[in-house]
């Protein structure tokens, strides 16, 4: 199992780009999410889907969409860059059966920086 | 969700067993506490949940007081691996509780 993964890595905007950034993972989980964490802080949810075809927001998701049309990607979405929204980018999941359990996999990350 | 408080920073010395405590004195009887961290700039780790009762992983141990009010995680023979950010969360299970709230957790250095 590749567990969850982020592409890419680091990427760099400017001001008013849109672009996507990617998660998948290969564990059958219902439940996926998006997080950013700041600098010294803890992370916040940003978006979360419960599974196919199901979103809801999170605290922080004011200039980002997701969609879920399968049950292995979630993509992250970035309508118009602002550099409010530098930041570190994680993506989780977990599985929604069996015994009450919170145990989240995260992805290594995503590093944005908007110019 | 219950709010947890966790000291700032802590050391440890290596080999030693470390003890990371954490306040939870609003915790409800259906939240359960969970221990993530995050080593370096890396996607948190699941470590150990427990609800009422003592629980051991080949990670750690969760100790929770009778009345859930705090609980410490301990980590039996701390190694240099272990150097991360430790987060104590209270969440109750079940659709509906979908956030997990993070806070800023506790910074633990293992000193060789």
């Amino acid at each position: 199992n590749a567990g969850v993964t982020q592409t890419p890595k680091f990427q760099v905007l400017k001001t008013g780009q849109s672009m996507t950034l990617q998660c998948a993972q290969d564990m059958n989980h219902e439940y996926m999410s998006w997080y950013r964490q700041d600098p010294g802080m803890g992370l916040r949810l940003i978006h979360y889907s419960v599974g196919a075809g199901i979103t809801d927001q999170g605290e922080v998701p004011n200039g980002y969409n997701v969609s879920r049309s399968t049950t292995e990607d979630f993509p992250l979405r970035l309508l118009s860059a602002a550099p409010s929204q530098t930041s570190v980018y994680f993506c989780a999941s977990r599985t929604t059966s069996g015994l009450p359990s919170y145990e989240q996999y995260f992805g290594p990350g995503t590093r944005l920086t908007v110019t | 969700d219950a709010k947890t408080t966790q000291p700032p920073s802590m050391d440890c010395a290596e080999g030693r067993a470390a003890n990371l405590p954490c306040n939870h004195s609003t915790i409800s009887g259906n939240e359960y506490v969970y221990w993530y961290r995050q080593i370096h700039s890396q996607g948190p780790q699941y470590i150990i949940h427990g609800l009422k009762n003592n629980e051991t992983n080949e990670m750690a141990s969760l100790i929770i007081t009778e009345d859930r009010k705090s609980s410490t995680l301990i980590l039996p023979h701390a190694t240099l691996r272990d150097t991360a950010v430790y987060y104590c969360i209270v969440r109750a299970t079940g659709f509906g509780n979908e956030k997990l709230t993070f806070g800023t957790g506790t910074r633990l250095t293992i000193i060789p």
